[in-house]
């Protein structure tokens, strides 16, 4: 069974600092890999789709990059700010049509 | 152009009550599944939807049962509600799983069993 794994749980940074947020896998056999930001109280929306072929996808100050070999992920997040606040999930799509879940990294940019 | 619509947004329930909670898609999609949030757990699969007609189960199914039979809509029902099954309910979609496809969320549905 594929385990998806988030570290850190929290992080609390000062506005502008950029970070990294850590997402590792146990089975390599993946489709892509997916980043949310869930905000409190709502449901989660897609930021990034990295697909198993590919090494990265940027958006704006957003980067994430994969290695699937190795079983990890990591999204960049450039300049951060305080709207940047909130819970990001990332996700993988596995064979048999099933999406695993990490439990997140609660970020808060302090003004 | 709605999205994922859920309904309701909140419920409390007693144990051994059953329910619905109704998920609704505008997009076309044929790929529909519905997770639940716990505390420090992430989200679970439940069930999902390849298409209408067709359902399976994900990694908790038990107490739960879906059913599609058109496109747009996918609803969970709890047959005999346990405590246990408090938590926040999402229902997602995309064009289909091992598409790389973005899966689109609802805003959730928090349920509480007394």
């Amino acid at each position: 069974k594929q385990e998806v794994t988030q570290i850190p749980a929290a992080l609390s940074v000062p506005e502008g600092e950029n970070l990294v947020l850590n997402c590792s896998f146990t089975d390599s056999a993946i489709y892509n890999l997916q980043w949310f930001r869930q905000d409190p109280g709502k449901g989660l929306t897609s930021l990034l789709l990295i697909q198993s072929s590919q090494r990265e996808q940027t958006s704006g100050r957003l980067n994430a990059s994969l290695d699937k070999s190795s079983g990890r992920s990591t999204l960049y997040i450039a300049a951060s700010q305080p709207g940047d606040s909130a819970t990001y999930l990332c996700a993988v799509d596995t064979h048999f049509n099933k999406f695993y879940f990490g439990s997140g990294t609660k970020l808060n940019v302090k003004p | 152009n709605a999205g994922v619509t859920q309904t309701p947004k909140f419920q409390v329930l007693k144990t051994g009550q059953s329910m619905t909670l109704q998920c609704a898609q505008d997009m076309n999609h044929e790929y529909m599944s519905w997770y639940r949030q716990d505390p420090g757990m992430g989200l679970r699969l439940i069930h999902y939807s390849v298409g209408a007609g067709i359902t399976d189960q994900g990694e908790v199914p038990n107490g739960y049962n879906v059913s599609r039979s058109t496109t747009e809509d996918f609803p969970l029902r709890l047959l005999s509600a346990a405590p246990s099954q408090t938590s926040v309910y999402f229902c997602a979609s995309s064009y289909g799983a091992a598409t790389n496809e973005k899966l689109f969320f609802g805003s959730g549905t928090q349920l509480s069993v007394l």
